[in-house]
C-alpha cells in the first residue's frame, strides 16, 4: 500500500499571506506527482503534473517543486486570496500500476 | 475543455435499492475512467479502473458484485451499487483520462445516502 501524506491537514491564513504545504510520497517507482485543487461543491481541478526531479511549475500565484529522490513536493501560494480557499490534493502516479494514490489533502481557508 | 459530468449529484434511497451513477466525458474521449470513494476526513480511495470495452479492474477489498462498473463507450461509464445498504452511504466520484500521463478530469461527485 502506497503512503502519500500531506501536511498540514488544514491551514487558515489572512488575505495577502503567502503559504506552502507539503506532499510526501514513496521515492521508489516514481512516475509522476499530480496536484489538484478542490473547491467546495465543485470538482477537483488539475493544477500540475510533475515528472522530473527538481522540476518547478507555476500557474499564476501558485507554484510547485518536486524532489523525487527524497520523495516530497511543495506547493506554494503567493499572496493568498479568498478564492484560493480549497482543499489541495496531491497524488502519486506509478507508471506500473497506472493509477493515482491520493493524499488526504490540505484544507486552506483564506480570510479577509 | 475536458469536462466530466456526473449524475446524479445526490441520492437518498431505501436499503435494498440498486443505484446507478453515470459519468460522462463531454468533450473528449476517455480511454480510461476511474471510480473513487471518499469516507469522511479520508483521501479519495480508488475503487476500480475501467477501460472502454473491457472489464473493470477492481482494487483489493472492493466487491465486484456489489459495485458493477460498465464502460460501454469512450464517453460513458456507469457505477451501479447493487442492493445498497447503509454502510454503502458515501461520496462517490469519477474521473476520466485520455492518456496515461495526463491529469485526470473529475466529475462533481455523488453523495449517496442509504436509509
Amino acid at each position: 500500500i502506497l503512503n502519500v501524506e500531506q501536511s498540514p491537514q488544514s491551514l487558515h491564513v489572512q488575505e495577502g499571506d503567502s503559504t506552502n504545504f507539503t506532499c510526501s510520497f514513496p521515492s521508489s517507482n516514481f512516475y509522476a506527482l499530480h496536484w489538484y485543487r478542490w473547491e467546495t461543491a465543485k470538482s477537483p481541478e488539475a493544477l500540475f503534473v510533475m515528472t522530473l526531479n527538481g522540476d518547478e511549475k507555476k500557474k499564476g500565484r501558485i507554484s510547485a517543486t518536486l524532489n523525487t529522490k527524497e520523495g516530497y513536493s511543495y506547493l506554494y501560494i503567493k499572496g493568498s486570496q479568498p478564492e484560493d480557499s480549497a482543499t489541495y490534493l496531491c497524488a502519486f502516479f506509478t507508471g506500473t500500476a497506472s493509477k493515482l494514490t491520493f493524499g488526504t489533502g490540505t484544507r486552506l481557508q483564506v480570510t479577509l | 475543455g475536458a469536462v466530466v459530468s456526473q449524475h446524479p449529484s445526490w441520492v437518498i434511497c431505501k436499503s435494498g435499492t440498486s443505484v446507478k451513477i453515470e459519468c460522462r466525458s463531454l468533450d473528449f474521449q476517455a480511454t480510461t475512467m476511474f471510480w473513487y470513494r471518499q469516507f469522511p476526513k479520508q483521501s479519495l480511495m480508488l475503487m476500480a479502473t475501467s477501460n472502454e470495452g473491457s472489464k473493470a479492474t477492481y482494487e483489493q477489498g472492493v466487491e465486484k458484485d456489489k459495485f458493477l462498473i460498465n464502460h460501454a463507450s469512450l464517453t460513458l461509464s456507469t457505477l451501479t451499487v447493487t442492493s445498497a445498504h447503509p454502510e454503502d452511504s458515501s461520496f462517490y466520484i469519477c474521473s476520466a483520462r485520455y492518456l496515461g500521463d495526463q491529469p485526470q478530469h473529475f466529475g462533481d461527485g455523488t453523495r449517496l445516502s442509504i436509509l
